[in-house]
C-alpha cells in the first residue's frame, strides 16, 4: 500500500523568503502522480501542483516548484518570496493513475506561517 | 464559473438521524470522490465514482452510501449517523481525459457534528 509522508508538521518563514516543505512516499509503481495541496484558513482544498513520475522535469507553477527525486520517492515543495496568503496547511498526496483511479492518499499535512 | 458545490455548509445532528450531503460540479467531470478530513489523520477517502452507476469503496466507506443517478450529482447519504462521524467532509471531482486528467478540486467542505 502506498505512503505519503510529511515529516514537518510546522513551519514558518519571513514573508519574501524562500521555504522547503518535505515529502517523501513509499510505492512499488512506477508510473503515478504528485500533488500538493494548500488548505488556508478558508478550508478549501487548491490545488498548488502536480508531478507526473514519468517526467523528469521539475514542475513549476509562478513562485512554487517542486524537487521530484524518483529513486529517492522524494517531493518537496519550494515557495520562493513567501507571501502572507501562502500561510496554510500543506498536503502532500499521492496517486496511481489506473484501477483505483483517482484515490488520492494524503500526507498528514505541513502548517506553514508566513510572518510579516 | 466551473465549481464543485456542497449543502449544507454545516450540519449538528443527532444519532441516527438520517442525512444526506449533496455535491454537484458543472465541469462534466467523470470522477467524483468523498473524502473525511480529520486532525492528525489527513483526508481519507470515502467513496468514489468513476462515472454514473459505477462506484466503489474507499478507504474508510463503512457507515456511508453514495449513489451516481447524474453525472453532475454525487450525494453522501449517512443512514444511522453516530458520533465517529463528527468530521470535515469534502467531495471532489476531476475528469478522465485532457491536460488536466487526474487533477482533483475539491468543494467547499461540510462541517458535520454528531451528537
Amino acid at each position: 500500500a502506498q505512503t505519503v509522508t510529511q515529516s514537518q508538521p510546522e513551519m514558518s518563514v519571513q514573508e519574501a523568503e524562500t521555504v522547503t516543505l518535505s515529502c517523501t512516499y513509499d510505492t512499488s509503481e512506477s508510473n503515478y502522480y504528485l500533488f500538493w495541496y494548500k488548505q488556508p484558513p478558508s478550508r478549501q482544498m487548491i490545488l498548488v501542483i502536480r508531478q507526473e513520475a514519468y517526467k523528469q522535469q521539475n514542475a513549476t507553477e509562478n513562485r512554487f516548484s517542486v524537487n521530484f527525486q524518483k529513486a529517492a520517492k522524494s517531493f518537496s515543495l519550494k515557495i520562493s518570496d513567501s507571501q502572507l496568503g501562502d500561510t496554510a496547511m500543506y498536503f502532500c498526496a499521492f496517486m496511481k493513475p489506473r484501477g483505483s483511479q483517482g484515490n488520492l492518499i494524503f500526507g498528514k499535512g505541513t502548517k506553514l506561517s508566513v510572518k510579516p | 464559473e466551473a465549481q464543485v458545490t456542497q449543502n449544507p455548509r454545516y450540519l449538528i445532528t443527532v444519532t441516527g438521524k438520517k442525512l444526506t450531503v449533496t455535491c454537484s460540479q458543472n465541469m462534466n467531470h467523470e470522477y467524483m470522490s468523498w473524502y473525511r478530513q480529520d486532525p492528525g489523520l489527513g483526508l481519507r477517502q470515502i467513496y468514489y465514482s468513476m462515472n454514473v452507476e459505477v462506484t466503489d469503496k474507499g478507504d474508510v466507506p463503512e457507515g456511508y452510501k453514495v449513489s451516481r443517478k447524474e453525472k453532475r450529482n454525487f450525494p453522501l447519504i449517512l443512514e444511522s449517523p453516530s458520533p465517529n462521524q463528527t468530521s470535515l467532509y469534502f467531495c471532489a471531482s476531476s475528469p478522465r481525459t485532457g491536460a488536466r486528467s487526474y487533477e482533483q478540486y475539491f468543494g467547499p467542505g461540510t462541517r458535520l457534528t454528531v451528537t
